[in-house]
């Protein structure tokens, strides 16, 4: 079945950078369009960055354009979201999510991996 | 950027009854492509999105029928025809017409 796995948070200091990982099986992993979403504590849903499937086009929300870099390995099913110049906003848990075949919306997620931003 | 607004913020609930949630969008989310992107997903506490129904009224695989969508242009309903235990949770509308950009309604907590 399909499944997203993601890794890679953990406490960092504001200024500080962060890889995050989805490690992705159960799908044909190299024809599929990623997001990145995270949810602060106590708070809604925010998109973060989009990749296509061969990672040639990649869009980011104004949040985080310019900080926040999504790439994909398609040989190891695997994307990743570099994350730097961390601020204290960006703590949240961060998650992975497949857009659905033939629509524009999303139909998994991963379970989320949580980042933390702390002095 | 298209806001989507939910309506009520909490919904007590009694099980066995029926239960609705309302989102409006801020502007119309119908697609050049003629399609209505517009899910409702399902957040357990603990527990990632869990996608309930896409294009307004589809119900994904595995979500029983139970529940179901409704709506067109810029209003948009999810019914919950009878309400059961493992319902509990935040449910959140998204639009994804405005792609690659996503927007979420706001959330609405059910509550037994």
């Amino acid at each position: 079945q399909v499944k997203l796995v993601e890794s890679g948070g953990g406490v960092v200091q504001p200024g500080r950078s962060l890889r995050l990982s989805c490690a992705a099986s159960g799908f044909t992993f190299s024809r599929s369009v990623l997001y990145w979403v995270r949810q602060a504590p106590g708070k809604g849903l925010e998109w973060l960055a989009l990749i296509s499937y061969d990672g040639s086009q990649r869009f980011y929300a104004d949040s985080v354009k310019g900080r926040f870099t999504i790439s994909r390995d398609n040989s190891k099913n695997t994307m990743y979201l570099q994350m730097d110049s961390l601020r204290l906003e960006d703590t949240a848990v961060y998650y992975c999510a497949r857009v659905m075949v033939a629509t524009f919306e999303v139909d998994y997620w991963g379970q989320g991996t949580q980042v933390t931003v702390s002095s | 950027d298209i806001v989507m607004t939910q309506t009520p913020l909490t919904l007590p609930v009694t099980l066995g009854q029926p239960a609705s949630i309302s989102c409006r969008s801020s502007q119309s989310l119908v697609h050049s492509d003629g399609n209505t992107y517009l899910s409702w997903l399902q957040q357990r506490p603990g527990q990632p999105p869990r996608l309930l129904i896409f294009k307004i009224s589809n119900r994904f695989s595995g979500v029983p029928d139970r529940f179901s969508g409704s709506g067109a242009g810029t209003d948009f309903t999810l019914n919950i025809s009878r309400v059961e235990a493992e319902d509990v949770g935040l449910y959140y509308c998204m639009q994804a017409t405005q792609f690659p950009s996503l927007t979420f309604g706001g959330g609405t907590k059910v509550e037994i």
